[in-house]
């Protein structure tokens, strides 16, 4: 299995500028997830999908944030317009809901916004 | 909601030392608690879960204990190496796919 995949690997991007970041879950599971990670916050969710639905995204930090999840193997994140302040890691994970929930993170995606 | 909270923030180790790293949750309703481990530059990892039907659970150099009636769980890792520095992850969970709430992380060194 590859595991949750996402892209770019590094973003760097000037403010005002839009962002949109990828996520493909592993295949099969159902709950997706995205987080951002600094070290002010840690780990902060910022919304998630079961069967493609967003369920909670009361984490989303502004309107300037949105995503999607138009099918079970796709998911982005998009910033509109990216300011400076929303620099960090941002991560995926996926989880298949009947096996127990674990979530698997993939590698992220580390965003400066200059 | 619930509120996950991890204790120590930073711990250093001698390698072959033990690691402890504890937290402890708010919600009774929690029933699902994983244990991530963080390298540098890479995505948290699951390394062991736990159930709140289950006491104590272990993989090799590693387990975790659950105490439901006190709210809090733990990590030990014994016979400590090099590899095993990173920062780690509690979290908790009510239910299956649903969101996890994490601890503020413990960066564990293990000196050689």
């Amino acid at each position: 299995d590859a595991g949750v995949i996402q892209s770019p690997r590094h973003e760097v991007t000037e403010m005002g500028q839009e962002v949109t970041l990828r996520c493909k879950p592993i295949s099969g599971h159902n709950s997706l997830f995205w987080y951002r990670q600094t070290m002010m916050r840690g780990l902060e969710l910022l919304i998630y999908f079961n069967n493609n639905v967003p369920i909670d995204d009361s984490g989303m930090p502004e309107d300037r944030f949105s995503a999607k999840m138009p099918n079970a193997s796709f998911s982005t994140l998009k910033i509109q317009p990216s300011e400076p302040r929303d620099s960090a890691v941002y991560f995926c994970a996926s989880s298949l809901r009947l096996a127990g929930g674990a979530q698997y993170f993939g590698p992220g995606t580390r965003l400066l916004v200059l | 909601g619930e509120n996950v909270e991890q204790h120590p923030s930073t711990l250093s180790v001698q390698e072959g030392d033990s690691a402890v790293i504890k937290c402890t949750y708010s919600d009774s309703a929690s029933n699902y608690f994983p244990w991530y481990k963080q390298e540098l530059g890479k995505g948290p990892q699951l390394i062991i879960d736990i159930r709140s039907n289950v006491g104590e659970k272990k993989d090799q150099r590693i387990a975790v204990t659950l105490n439901k009636t006190a709210k809090h769980f733990s990590l030990h890792i014994t016979e400590t190496q090099p590899e095993d520095s990173a920062v780690y992850f509690c979290a908790a969970s009510i239910g299956t796919g649903n969101q996890f709430y994490f601890g503020t992380g413990t960066s564990l060194t293990v000196i050689p």
